[in-house]
């Protein structure tokens, strides 16, 4: 079946702290892969996005990803958290059929 | 800046009474998307369109439909609301896999009151 675990429901972290959230996926062939944050009554923004070639891909506000094929993961990084960070992080797939699989969703909180 | 746009940003209904959200894109993508999202949860496909080609979640009610009259406006309807469709509804749209735009970009989301 297909489909995204974010195993981490919360994660707190200090400002200025680094950060990883986990991401892993259940696909049988290399996915579309994409993360996305969404603020309180915001809709979705995206991140970053890994489609082929360099498994280290760099997003907007200062986040990276890397894709691990042999550990079906793509996690997401950041080497110091601002307090603005503070957010619900989405991970996502897509198998080529015009539709994302989404993970549960990590809600992050910054502790100044 | 091509966007987009979600009309209104906050809807009242009472229970029982029809209510229609709205979305337009400005980007000239094929494929538009409506999804539910609860409280703390991750959003829900309930279908989307592939230029006029309407594709329905197996689990989206029947009171939930959907038209498209044109390529940048999208619309959602809610037939009966009862006070379990108090969500957010977002929309999206991507260029589609034919396109090789396997992304989605989403509006700012609408989000629905049932009293």
């Amino acid at each position: 079946a297909q489909s995204v675990t974010q195993p981490d429901i919360h994660i707190t972290v200090s400002e200025g702290a680094s950060l990883e959230l986990r991401c892993n996926y259940s696909y049988g062939a290399t996915p579309y892969l994409f993360w996305y944050v969404q603020s309180p009554g915001q809709g979705l923004q995206l991140l970053l996005k890994y489609f082929s070639g360099d498994t280290l891909v760099q997003g907007i506000k200062g986040f990276e990803a890397e894709f691990k094929r042999s550990q079906s993961s793509f996690n997401l990084r950041k080497p110091s958290v601002h307090w603005s960070d503070a957010a619900e992080y989405f991970c996502a797939f897509s198998g080529g059929y015009n539709k994302l699989i989404f993970g549960a969703g990590t809600r992050l909180a910054v502790h100044p | 800046d091509a966007m987009v746009i979600q009309n209104p940003r906050y809807q009242v209904t009472q229970f029982g009474k029809p209510v229609t959200l709205s979305c337009s894109q400005t980007l000239n993508h094929n494929v538009m998307y409506w999804y539910q999202q609860k409280s703390s949860q991750a959003p829900k496909l309930l279908f989307h369109y592939y230029d006029k080609d309407f594709n329905n979640e197996a689990d989206t009610p029947d009171n939930f439909q959907s038209r498209r009259p044109n390529t940048s406006f999208c619309f959602l309807d809610i037939r009966s609301p009862g006070l379990g469709d108090a969500a957010m509804y977002l929309c999206a749209t991507s260029g589609g896999t034919g396109t090789g735009d396997h992304e989605q970009y989403f509006g700012p989301g609408t989000r629905l009151t049932v009293t």
